[in-house]
């Protein structure tokens, strides 16, 4: 079956650093990957869009120059956090999307945690 | 922007069987309804798909009306690992991309 591999499980910074978290499909293509992030007791909360080739598309209320998302190839997108600040301490969870598929497949999640 | 409802937790027992309604009035023609589980700590596992009437998978039931406003997950003879967060997705095509948003899911805990 699909598979939806994240990196790094979880990661550990001081503030002011930029982080950055990769998502990558390992046994499709995926046209389309979406970024969501949750907090403890929360369900998740969809920040963008990311399309193959162009610029990603960002929910209401997301920071674009705080999140930079950038998804250069089938097979891989990848989400920093800039400038990263305690509160932007959170569960990070990307998804993929093949081309024509309905079923979103998840990756395992990437844990921030900002001092 | 198609929205979903569901209880916010429900309780049950080992072997019983468990079903979760979800109700998705404003669901477009060409949407799919997914049912998702998450443990804590861990991404979203898909359990099923459908778009109408039944769908049937080793591990769950979805049933769906006719009018697709609602959709049912049943999970037969459930155990202590069934323990987690379901969350009832309906595709959401706006802008053209086709996103799933989250609504706030049902907590099951399952109990001895």
């Amino acid at each position: 079956g699909a598979v939806v591999s994240q990196h790094p499980s979880w990661v550990i910074c001081k503030s002011g650093t930029s982080v950055k978290i990769e998502c990558r499909s390992l046994d499709f293509q995926a046209t389309t990957m979406f970024w969501y992030r949750q907090f403890p007791k929360q369900s998740l909360m969809l920040m963008a869009t990311s399309n193959e080739g162009s610029k990603a598309t960002y929910e209401q209320g997301v920071e674009k120059d705080k999140f930079l998302i950038n998804h250069a190839s089938l097979t891989l997108s990848t989400l920093t956090v800039t400038s990263a600040h305690p509160e932007d301490s959170s569960f990070y969870i990307c998804s993929a999307r093949g081309a024509g598929a309905n079923v979103l497949t998840f990756g395992a999640g990437s844990r921030l945690t900002v001092l | 922007l198609a929205k979903t409802t569901q209880p916010i937790s429900m309780d049950s027992y080992e072997g019983q069987e468990v079903n979760i309604t979800c109700s998705h009035n404003n669901i477009a023609t060409n949407d799919y309804i997914t049912w998702y589980q998450q443990f804590p700590s861990q991404g979203p596992r898909f359990i099923i798909q459908g778009y109408k009437t039944k769908v049937t998978n080793e591990v769950a039931s979805l049933f769906i009306p006719a009018d697709r406003k609602s959709s049912t997950l049943s999970l037969p003879r459930v155990s202590l690992s069934d323990t987690a967060v379901y969350y009832c997705l309906v595709g959401d095509s706006s802008g053209g991309y086709n996103k799933l948003i989250f609504g706030a899911g049902t907590r099951l805990a399952v109990h001895p």
